[in-house]
């Protein structure tokens, strides 16, 4: 079933600016983690948090954690047109070998 | 050197056909997925296998059918096509389960005519 829902559905920024997307989530977790997927291709994993863990940096993405809220969040800085892709986040399953996705959030980043 | 692979990229069918989708991983993980994404890019898990045997079966139809003739091979045979049988499959990998990252390969687009 699914467990994670990303907010935007969509967003479209310029470059340079920072792109924000939000993921809430319903049950308890291990660990989240986003995913990014051009266009026609398949997912490459970004970030994993765990937890135990409330914030966690990967180059120009910083990722939050509130288990209390269920939520999370995925920041990319200083955004660029090779951004321009949908987002992801996903949490373990309650059987522990699948990953729950959301709907993902669409990003466009224009120049 | 592709760390996931999969075979056919493109698969264009009719409705009642048999169709087989391959997938290969080289990363020596023990975990591999099959995923569906739908029109509206929702991904969704199918199936999961770890070292061989078949750990999670969500609420697929039994037309479709795993293989994992050993740990780096994870197949799809689909048996009677059906015209919602059209989508994005994706194989995944991870080393033991989602508490690790998971290595997609590039997609089978399945279209059902």
């Amino acid at each position: 079933s699914q467990q994670g829902e990303e907010d935007p559905q969509a967003l479209s920024i310029q470059e340079g600016e920072n792109a924000t997307m939000n993921c809430s989530y319903k049950t308890s977790i291990n660990n989240l983690q986003w995913y990014r997927q051009n266009s026609g291709r398949g997912l490459v994993h970004l970030i994993l948090i765990r937890s135990n863990e409330r914030e966690k940096h990967s180059g120009r993405l910083r990722v939050t954690l509130d288990t209390s809220k269920k939520s999370s969040s995925l920041l990319i800085t200083a955004s660029r047109a090779a951004d321009t892709a949908s987002y992801f986040c996903a949490t373990g399953s309650n059987s522990g070998y699948a990953l729950n996705f959301g709907k993902g959030t669409s990003l466009l980043v224009t120049p | 050197d592709t760390a996931v692979s999969q075979t056919p990229k493109y698969l264009v069918t009719q409705m009642g056909n048999d169709k087989s989708i391959k997938c290969e991983q080289n990363l020596g993980h023990d975990t591999m997925y099959w995923y569906k994404q739908d029109s509206k890019k929702f991904l969704k898990i199918m199936f999961s296998y770890n070292n061989k045997e078949l750990i999670i079966n969500e609420t697929v139809p039994n037309r479709f059918s795993p293989k994992s003739p050993d740990k780096a091979h994870l197949n799809l045979h689909i048996n009677s096509l059906e015209l919602g049988d059209s989508a994005v499959y994706f194989c995944a990998s991870s080393p033991n389960g989602p508490a690790y990252e998971q290595y997609f390969g590039p997609g089978t687009r399945l279209t059902v005519t």
